[in-house]
């Protein structure tokens, strides 16, 4: 149980095209959903927490009109990376609260943009 | 916001040997959670332990509240045991997790 999955896994795009990233709890309800990104060699970073019904709350320095998130049904969120630019490029993955307050984590997609 | 530290960074480590990952955190927690990356990214939960001592075959942990830390140990380590292991921690129930820097295992044959 509490599997989360990530769609797609990777791609690459253009600079100044707009993707999308999907994350699904697959065997759960989630009210609350998280989104991380992970440069190589580093950490994860948070950028936002997602809310079913409600607005994201984005960290310090992450640009809420570039990094769209919508929380839409307790087993969705999106978040959409609008016009796309090379430093963009990094692993974005997101998480969820399971039963228990433990948290389970997307297998990640990797972003490249040319 | 919350601090939280792992040490060593890097870890080489021959087949069978054992070792100790340490988390140090800065505040209380609700939440403490011990990760293995995979060389493909994915993030496997090996221990929820925001208190206590858990084992898991060849991996057990213990969080020490009070003390603000929590240890991994890896005993009889495994070439496929290599890899990031991070902690993280979070403040309140619900709340997003915070990670550590992370601790690179290489275990070789």
């Amino acid at each position: 149980g509490a599997v989360v999955s990530q769609h797609p896994s990777w791609v690459i795009c253009k600079s100044g095209t707009s993707v999308k990233i999907e994350c699904r709890s697959l065997d759960f309800q989630a009210t609350t959903m998280f989104w991380y990104r992970q440069f190589p060699k580093q950490s994860l970073m948070l950028m936002a927490t997602s809310n079913e019904g409600s607005k994201a709350t984005y960290e310090q320095g992450v640009e809420k009109d570039k990094f769209l998130i919508n929380h839409a049904s307790l087993t969705l969120s999106t978040l959409t990376v609008t016009s796309a630019h090379p430093e963009d490029s990094s692993f974005y993955i997101c998480s969820a609260v399971g039963q228990g307050n433990e948290q389970f984590f997307g297998p990640g997609t990797r972003l490249t943009v040319l | 916001g919350i601090q939280v530290e792992q040490s060593p960074p890097d870890l080489i480590l021959q087949e069978g040997a054992n070792s100790t990952l340490r988390c140090n955190f800065s505040d209380s927690v609700n939440n403490l959670q011990w990760f293995h990356q995979n060389p493909w990214g994915q993030l496997i939960n090996l221990f929820y332990i925001p208190s206590g001592t858990k084992q898991n075959g060849r991996l057990s942990a213990t969080t020490v509240a009070t003390e603000r830390y929590s240890l991994l140990y890896i005993s009889s380590s495994q070439t496929t045991d290599s890899g990031v292991y991070f902690c993280a921690v979070a403040r309140g129930a619900g709340t997003a997790l915070i990670f550590g820097k992370g601790t690179t295992l290489s275990v070789s044959s």
